[in-house]
């Protein structure tokens, strides 16, 4: 069973076009997380979401719309995509209670607009 | 500022030998936690190794062990006896509290290749 399993891998699409990922946690988490990791390997938070609520934004454009349906879902919309969005979009889980836990990631989608 | 400084961006090593990581972090926060993750090739995260700021001991997890200096705010990581299945990149990232425990910031990343 996969802990943090998010669909799809894969995702080549044109400009200006709309893509939803999405995730899915069975590890009974509370938190979950969207985080994107550019050409050059780094990577940044975008959204955290904690039992559904919105916690943290990272200034991320507002294309970029994350929707939870509940503490095990977390997905991500985006709108009018741009060159610029093609990156590695990883899904993460974790507890909050304490920083002795960290994060379990999904495997990643790999999103190119061409 | 950064939270997370990373200042080898690719390392070689011989199989066998050990090799040793560098990391810095910036907090002013008491209470964290550093970790190091893995990302071979494949793409995907791995969880190595955890060191919170409280404890005592320096964490080891089998090959993999941290060199907590908190004074310096270093925490280092050490492959002993490196395998060909070690070349990938390796992350050190941290988890703060407050608002920041909602999140863990990450350094840029080494590169290792091991060679045989």
């Amino acid at each position: 069973d996969t802990a943090v399993s998010q669909t799809p891998k894969y995702l080549v699409t044109q400009m200006g076009n709309d893509k939803s990922i999405k995730c899915e946690q069975n590890l009974g988490h509370d938190t979950m997380y969207w985080y994107k990791q550019d050409s050059k390997k780094f990577l940044k938070i975008m959204f955290s979401y904690n039992n559904k609520e919105l916690i943290i934004n990272e200034t991320v454009p507002n294309r970029f719309s994350p929707k939870s349906p509940d503490k095990a879902h977390l997905n991500l919309h985006i709108n009018s995509l741009e060159l610029g969005d093609s990156a590695v979009y990883f899904c993460a889980s974790s507890h909050t209670a304490g920083q002795g836990y960290g994060y379990t990631f999904g495997s990643g989608t790999r999103l190119t607009v061409v | 500022a950064q939270k997370i400084t990373q200042t080898q961006p690719g390392m070689f090593v011989q199989e066998k030998e050990a090799v040793t990581l560098d990391c810095t972090y910036d907090t002013s926060d008491p209470s964290y936690g550093l970790f190091w993750y893995k990302q071979p090739s494949s793409g995907e995260m791995i969880f190595l190794i955890y060191q919170g700021s409280y404890d005592q001991q320096n964490a080891t997890e089998g090959r993999y062990s941290l060199n907590f200096q908190k004074a310096r705010k270093s925490a280092n990581l050490v492959i002993s006896a490196s395998q060909l299945g070690d070349s990938a990149m390796y992350f050190c990232a941290m988890r703060e509290g407050g608002l920041n425990d909602y999140k863990l910031s990450f350094g840029a990343g080494t590169t290792v290749t091991v060679r045989a």
